[in-house]
Parts: structure tokens; sequence; C-alpha cells
């Protein structure tokens, strides 16, 4: 199984700073690795596919890289509707996993 | 525009078999190349992937509860569904279905459409 590593567990922020969030995972991925929010209530949403493709409709203050075991999503400027729940998700294995999640607070 | 839409007994009493449909709408089940997940969530935790089915009825499962898990599918209606077996108080959780993706395949998968979740409490 790969397990997928997310951190920090939490991130407290400001509106307009710019955030960076890690997934580790456990062997190599290559590319394929997805980012999703969830809001309280809320089911999740992909906002990031293979690493760096922004689904539509996703602001370009979005964005991501890596390759193999490291990636991160990078949030630009943050705003009041980014602070919410981030989750990876490794796509390489048919048998898929999530890391555990970032909370994005506000500071 | 593809929506799902889960459905089921919000309450099962423990060492009984859970089960959920999972119901498309916007388009066809066995339309381009999508496989079709069950995710869950309990209560302030976060995610685990529970399994996936292709129209085809090919199916991946999460090893670690593969011994208690069906997924089938059913493109008359085009419908799949959840079967887990044997819960406890752990399987408490919102249940979600997912789309993987209009193409899915060699790792280019992704959880694209979802369902609005569907709370089960295993109580007694």
């Amino acid at each position: 199984d790969i397990q997928m590593t997310q951190s920090p567990s939490s991130l407290s922020a400001s509106v307009g700073d710019r955030v960076t969030i890690t997934c580790r995972a456990s062997q190599s991925i290559s590319s394929y690795l997805n980012w999703y929010q969830q809001k309280p209530g809320k089911a999740p949403k992909l906002l990031i596919y293979t690493t760096s493709t922004l689904q539509s409709g996703v602001p370009s203050r979005f964005s991501g890289s890596g390759s193999g075991t490291d990636f991160t999503l990078t949030i630009s400027r943050l705003q009041p509707e980014d602070f919410a729940t981030y989750y990876c998700q490794q796509s390489y294995s048919p048998l898929y996993s999530f890391g555990q999640g970032t909370r994005l607070e506000i500071k | 525009q593809v929506q799902l839409q889960e459905s089921g007994p919000g309450l099962v009493k423990p060492s009984q078999t859970l089960s959920l449909t999972c119901t498309v709408s916007g388009g066809s089940i066995s339309s381009g190349s999508s496989y079709w997940s069950w995710i869950r969530q309990p209560a302030g935790k976060g995610l685990e992937w529970i399994g996936r089915i292709y129209a085809s009825g090919s199916t991946n499962y999460n090893p670690s509860l593969q011994s208690r898990v069906t997924i089938s599918v059913d493109t008359s209606k085009n419908q799949f569904s959840l079967q887990l077996t044997s819960v406890t108080a752990a399987d408490t959780a919102v249940y979600y279905c997912a789309r993987d993706g209009a193409y899915c395949g060699g790792g280019l998968c992704f959880f694209d459409y979802w369902g609005q979740g569907t709370l089960v409490t295993v109580s007694s």
C-alpha cells in the first residue's frame, strides 16, 4: 500500500499570505497526485490533478508541483474562501490513498 | 453535468450489513472509461477510499476493508452500490460516492464529481 503523509497537519495564515502544503508518498507515484479542498459539511472539491493541472474553474492562485515522492500545493495569495482542509490523493496505484489532511485556518 | 446521489439507511445495527446506493444522473455510468468509487469520512477525521468499480463490474478494494466490502453496479439503473458487512461503531462515517474522471486509466484518475454524502451511524 502507498502511504501519503501531509505536512503540516494544520496551518494558520492571513488573507494575502502565500502558503505551501507538502505531501509525501511512501514510494514513487510519478506525477499521479491530486489535491482536494473540503469545507465543513461539504463534499471535497477537486483542485488539481496529476500534480499541476488545475481543474476547470479553479483560481490561478492555486498551483501544484513535484514528482516522484514529494509534492506541494501552493496558494499564492490567500483569499477568505480558501480557509478549508486540503487533502492529497495518489492515483498511481489502483488502490487509492489520501493524505491525512491539512487544516488551513485564519490567523 | 454529472450528478451523484447517495441513498440508504442512516442507522445500522452493529454486526449487520451497511448498504448504500449511488444514483448517477446527467451521464451514463457506462460512458467513457470512468470508474466509480466509494469514500468515507468519520466525523472530524480524514478521507478513506473504500473501493471502486468499472461499468464492466471490475473492482478494486482498500486492503484494510477488502474482507468486508462488496461494490456492485447496475448499468440499467445507472447505479452502483456498496455493501459493508459486520459493521462496528468504527464504520460510523459520512459515505461519499464519486466518479474517477471521465477517462480513468494509467494513473490519470481523479475524483471530479462527488455526491453530497450520507451519514451512516452504527449503533444499537
